[in-house]
């Protein structure tokens, strides 16, 4: 079946210091999604990716869907204590039928 | 709007007990899934269904049963509760036709002794 890998598993930045996760699938993905989750929360939706080579901003974020659409990025620019939090990439393949999530990337941030 | 509502928020159970997780949403969505959360695995789909009617199985569906009677509402039964089946489960709705993205719920924390 289809896998959808992060990495890394966890991030410990300083605070003002960049953070990048990566999502790989095994399959070609139709779209991509990336969620957030805060200590003891729900996921929440952050953005979707559709077109290959994609990229999107969000204030200091940075999302990419790869040229073959079986990976994609999330850079955070200059972290604040605010980013804390896992971040988790979830696949797409014909249509929306089956989301695959990735294992998620959790980000502490130190002061 | 009140969103994804799950309940109970948490649960203990017996090996070999059977429950309902009940989930439903007001945004009238087409597209319901649960999913479970156990630490270093991520979120793995259990069930998913489309529309009223229509449910199918996700990546780990062993031990669970879904019915979908109403747009609104998407049980999840564990017919014989096992330790195994100790997580965190997520509803989660969508409506694919605009953005995709899925709304959560808050989420059951369920211990099965």
């Amino acid at each position: 079946g289809q896998q959808v890998m992060q990495i890394p598993q966890y991030q410990h930045v300083q605070e003002g210091e960049d953070f990048t996760t990566y999502c790989n699938s095994s399959t070609t993905l139709s779209n991509i999604q990336w969620y957030k989750q805060r200590p003891g929360g729900h996921p929440v939706f952050l953005i979707q990716l559709v077109k290959s080579g994609e990229v999107k901003k969000q204030k200091r974020l940075t999302f990419q869907f790869g040229e073959a659409k079986k990976n994609s990025s999330l850079h955070i620019t200059a972290t604040q204590t605010t980013d804390v939090g896992t971040y988790f990439c979830a696949g797409l393949t014909g249509g929306y039928q089956k989301v695959t999530f990735g294992t998620g990337t959790k980000l502490q941030v130190i002061p | 709007n009140a969103g994804v509502t799950q309940t109970p928020k948490f649960q203990v159970l017996k090996t070999g007990q059977s429950m309902t997780l009940q989930c439903a949403q007001d945004m009238n969505h087409e597209y319901m899934s649960w999913y479970r959360q156990d630490p270093g695995m991520g979120l793995r789909l259990i069930h998913y269904s489309v529309g009223a009617g229509i449910t199918d199985q996700g990546e780990v569906p062993n031990g669970y049963n879904v019915s979908r009677s109403t747009t609104e509402d998407f049980p999840l039964r564990l017919l014989s509760a096992a330790p195994s089946q100790t997580s965190v489960y997520f509803c989660a709705s969508a409506d694919p036709e605009t953005r995709g993205e899925q709304f959560f719920g808050p989420g059951t924390r369920l211990t099965v002794l």
